[in-house]
């Protein structure tokens, strides 16, 4: 069993179309997040859910919509798709309690490629 | 602004020798640190954290040190093998509530044969 999965794992669409990825965790934890990590490697948060509440935006452009309908699901929308939106997205958890002990749990990535 | 700042060159060892990586930061004291490796095509896997008040942290042949006056923290892979070829992250909770993990630039150790 995947601990965090997300879907799909590539995703390849033309400049202005809306996509959606999405992610399920079966661990149990109470917080889940999105990161994107650039062609430099470099790993950013985006967005973190407690118990399906936002609770860290980090400056991301409106286009960007995650949605919680319940703490083992966070999703992420994207509309109007621009091509600096390229990279791999990738979801994680963790028991915010615990995180201090057992790190947050990644999911395997979503390659995006805008055209 | 908070850096996390990881060698930022590749690093290169034979079989068998020490690795050691370092993660320095700036402008914040972590309660703790954490490291990842992250391998091609996947997502970070946690290796170990340390605490503030603790000075070194072992787990099999990785060690993990943390120095919250110099603000850094070397992570040391011994007799290392090909199969620890990999990017290794490391990360500092920014939120304080274990909610904002933010990650270094991280360091691609290669250990060849």
């Amino acid at each position: 069993d995947t601990a965090v999965s997300q879907t799909p794992k590539y995703l390849v669409t033309q400049m202005g179309n809306d996509k959606s990825i999405k992610c399920e965790q079966n661990l149990g934890h109470d917080t889940m997040y999105w990161y994107k990590q650039d062609s430099k490697k470099f790993l950013k948060i985006m967005f973190s859910y407690n118990n399906k509440e936002l609770i860290i935006n980090e400056t991301v452009p409106n286009r960007f919509s995650p949605k919680s309908p319940d703490k083992a699901h966070l999703n992420l929308h994207i509309n109007s798709l621009e091509l600096g939106d390229s990279a791999v997205y990738f979801c994680a958890s963790s028991q915010v309690d615990r995180a201090s002990n057992y790190g947050y749990t990644f999911g395997s990535g979503t390659r995006l490629t805008v055209v | 602004s908070q850096k996390i700042e990881q060698n930022s060159e590749a690093l290169n060892i034979q079989e068998g020798k020490t690795a050691t990586l370092t993660c320095n930061y700036t402008n914040y004291s972590p309660a703790y640190l954490q490291w990842y490796r992250q391998d091609p095509g996947r997502g970070p896997v946690f290796l170990l954290l340390i605490r503030e008040n603790e000075k070194e942290k072992r787990k099999e042949r990785l060690k993990v040190t943390f120095d919250t006056t110099l603000k850094q923290s070397l992570f040391h892979i011994t007799a290392s093998q090909p199969a620890d070829s990999a990017t290794y992250l490391c990360a500092l909770d920014m939120g304080g509530g274990g909610n904002k993990l933010t990650f270094g630039t991280g360091t691609q150790l290669k250990v060849e044969l």
